[in-house]
């Protein structure tokens, strides 16, 4: 079975300064990773997606993720958080359907 | 906005009742599903179509719960004799799947309350 992990409960980091959210994964075959946001009373929002090719993977709202097939993880990065980046996050390995991680909840302070 | 949309946003109901949602995908798009959210957890999956056709179900998806996808457009998800169990928020997405393995987009959620 397909499954991904996410470490962290919660990330808070000071507005103006990286964010990274983790996300580490278990696949037979190559794995197909997302990454959603999700604010409240709202549904989720895709920001990218993995699929083959350049590890590094640029989505929205200035967020890209490195895919690294050694440690089996997928981060979702940010160089400049903002205060309205703060949301829950949520990573997902697909086959058919979309498997996620429990989420991790970003706030960025002012 | 030609998002995916659900109805209704908030359902609440009473232990035993029956609840029908519905949800409406992105025009065009061939695949819809159905995932359920709870209170501190990521999606889970329960089903999903293939046009009309319904191709996978979870086996979160007790015989109380059926869905339907009649004419490939719109689809339904019943909830019969629901259970406090059964409070959560519904997921709906729809995806356009040809060669390639595509994003799913999602609705804003029903979120339903047993009581």
């Amino acid at each position: 079975a397909q499954s991904v992990a996410q470490p962290e409960d919660q990330v808070n980091v000071a507005e103006g300064n990286p964010l990274t959210v983790k996300c580490t994964y278990s696949v037979s075959g190559n794995p197909y990773l997302f990454w959603y946001v999700q604010y409240p009373n709202r549904g989720l929002q895709f920001l990218l997606k993995y699929i083959t090719g350049d590890n590094l993977v640029k989505g929205s709202y200035g967020f890209e993720a490195e895919f690294n097939k050694s440690q089996t993880s997928f981060h979702l990065k940010k160089p400049s958080a903002l205060v309205s980046d703060s949301a829950l996050y949520f990573c997902a390995v697909r086959d058919y359907k979309l498997s996620f991680g429990a989420g991790t909840t970003v706030t960025v302070r002012a | 906005d030609t998002g995916v949309s659900q109805d209704p946003r908030h359902k609440i109901t009473k232990r035993g009742q029956n609840v029908t949602f519905r949800c409406d995908p992105i025009s065009e798009h061939n695949r819809l599903y159905w995932y359920r959210q709870t209170l501190g957890q990521g999606p889970e999956f329960l089903t999903y179509f293939q046009n009309e056709a319904q191709l996978e179900k979870s086996r979160l998806l007790s015989d109380r719960f059926s869905a339907e996808r009649p004419k490939g457009s719109f689809s339904t998800l019943e909830i019969q004799r629901t259970e406090q169990g059964d409070s959560a928020m519904y997921l709906c997405a729809s995806s356009l799947e040809r060669t390639g393995v595509h994003e799913q987009y999602f609705g804003p959620g029903t979120r339903l309350t047993v009581t």
